[in-house]
């Protein structure tokens, strides 16, 4: 299948730095990627969904100033965490759609943000 | 009501036993049915990928779909400890839509 690479796995900050978290298609083009959080044994929670050129589309509830995405290339889509605080400490995972018919995502491995 | 339900376990079982897992969804628009297997830190990996109802099986794993009941199942035969992870079930109405994850199922499977 196809790969999804994320980078940072895990990232460790202070109150009120940002944090950027990279998604790359490694074997394909990814016109759409998406971006999730997820809390300890609670589901994935969708945030946005970014398509190559153009601004992310964000679910009900989170706040577009606060995690920026930027996906400027068919290969690589960027999480920022602005102002980062302690709620904001969660697992983020994206995901991406290589556009054929059978619409499947990949999963990147995940990056494990902890806001001190 | 959550759009997709699924028991989030614990659930034990020792190696060789059959598992079986379960969904429940309130949207009879869904079509695309998956599961996905998550390890510890970990991204979901695809597991099983079914269009409409029926089954599908792969190697030790089959899954089922039963849109008039809106119950979707994963069985796992022979299970290992390797099998230990926790399992997602995810559905979406069309191929472009937004994929939707009920909570996870953690299974532990005990040599």
């Amino acid at each position: 299948g196809a790969v999804v690479s994320q980078h940072p796995s895990r990232v460790i900050c202070k109150s009120g730095t940002s944090v950027k978290i990279e998604c790359r298609s490694l074997d394909f083009q990814a016109t759409t990627m998406f971006w999730y959080r997820q809390f300890p044994k609670q589901s994935l929670m969708l945030m946005a969904t970014s398509n190559e050129g153009s601004k992310a589309t964000y679910e009900q509830g989170v706040e577009k100033d606060k995690f920026l995405i930027n996906h400027a290339s068919l290969t690589l889509s960027t999480l920022t965490v602005t102002s980062a605080h302690p709620e904001d400490s969660s697992f983020y995972i994206c995901s991406a759609t290589d556009g054929k018919n059978t619409g499947e995502l990949f999963f990147g491995e995940g990056s494990r943000l902890t806001v001190l | 009501q959550k759009e997709v339900e699924q028991d989030p376990g614990p659930l034990s079982v020792p190696e060789g036993a059959i598992v079986s897992l379960n969904c429940t969804y309130s949207n009879s628009a869904f079509q695309y049915f998956m599961w996905y297997r998550q390890y510890s830190r970990k991204g979901p990996e695809l597991l099983m990928y079914t269009y409409s109802s029926g089954n599908k099986e792969d190697g030790r794993f089959t899954a089922q779909v039963d849109k008039s009941s809106k119950y979707i199942s994963l069985f796992i035969r022979d299970s290992q400890p390797s099998d230990s992870a926790t399992y997602l079930c995810a559905m979406k109405v069309n191929q472009g839509g937004k994929l939707i994850f009920g909570q996870g199922t953690e299974l532990s499977v005990k040599p």
